[in-house]
């Protein structure tokens, strides 16, 4: 299986703040790589599709880059409604295989 | 829009069985791979089982290979998850998940496995 590695496990931010996050394959995966949200009790919100392209009704504060074994989640100007846990997902083979999510937290 | 909606849920004892379901729409049903993700409490997502589109191919977990059986019904645009021999680590909620330009995660079903 793929191995994902995001970092950093938890991140402070203030409101306004420009954060990025990275997720790392223990393989090269091309560009097969998502990053969804996640808030407390609440499923999964696609975020990003093949390294950078936005899901539809995503606003653009919320950017990926990357490709093969090296990836990042770009978030800019930090409102109090992107304060949630992140993970990236590689699909490039099965089985599907997740980070193990960054917590971004208010400072 | 697509959509997917998880049902079928719900506390069970040890060594019992449960059907869950998904139900698709917005979407050629019978195109491509669709997949079941749990998330354990706490924890991240880990993939579960996929299908491919005419039921002919699928890939289970080690975790769960001999006790759960996924399968679909192209007719009814329904996924299906049936889990027998139910343990206490398969304790979590159960997503579907299907890629159409992007990634869609059903609202999941909380399965709780406990005496």
């Amino acid at each position: 299986d793929i191995q994902m590695t995001q970092s950093p496990s938890s991140l402070s931010a203030s409101v306004g703040d420009r954060v990025t996050i990275t997720c790392r394959a223990s393989q090269d995966i091309s560009n097969s790589l998502a990053w969804f949200q996640q808030k407390p009790g609440k499923a999964p919100k696609s975020l990003i599709y093949a390294a950078s392209s936005l899901q539809s009704g995503v606003p653009s504060k919320f950017s990926g880059s990357g490709s093969g074994t090296d990836f990042t989640l770009t978030i800019s100007s930090l409102q109090p409604e992107d304060f949630a846990t992140y993970y990236c997902q590689q699909y490039n083979s099965y089985p599907l295989t997740f980070g193990q999510g960054t917590r971004l937290e208010i400072k | 829009e697509v959509q997917l909606v998880e049902s079928g849920g719900g506390l069970v004892q040890p060594g019992g069985s449960l059907r869950l379901s998904c139900a698709a729409s917005g979407f050629t049903f019978n195109s491509g791979w669709i997949h079941w993700v749990r998330q354990a409490p706490g924890k991240g997502p880990v993939s579960v089982s996929r299908i491919n589109s005419d039921g002919t191919s699928t890939s289970y977990a080690d975790s769960v290979k001999g006790r759960f059986t996924i399968s679909r019904d192209n007719a009814k645009n329904t996924l299906y998850l049936q889990m027998n021999s139910l343990r206490a680590d398969d304790t979590a909620v159960y997503y579907c998940l299907k890629y159409t330009s992007g990634w869609t995660w059903g609202q999941g079903t909380l399965v709780t496995v406990s005496s």
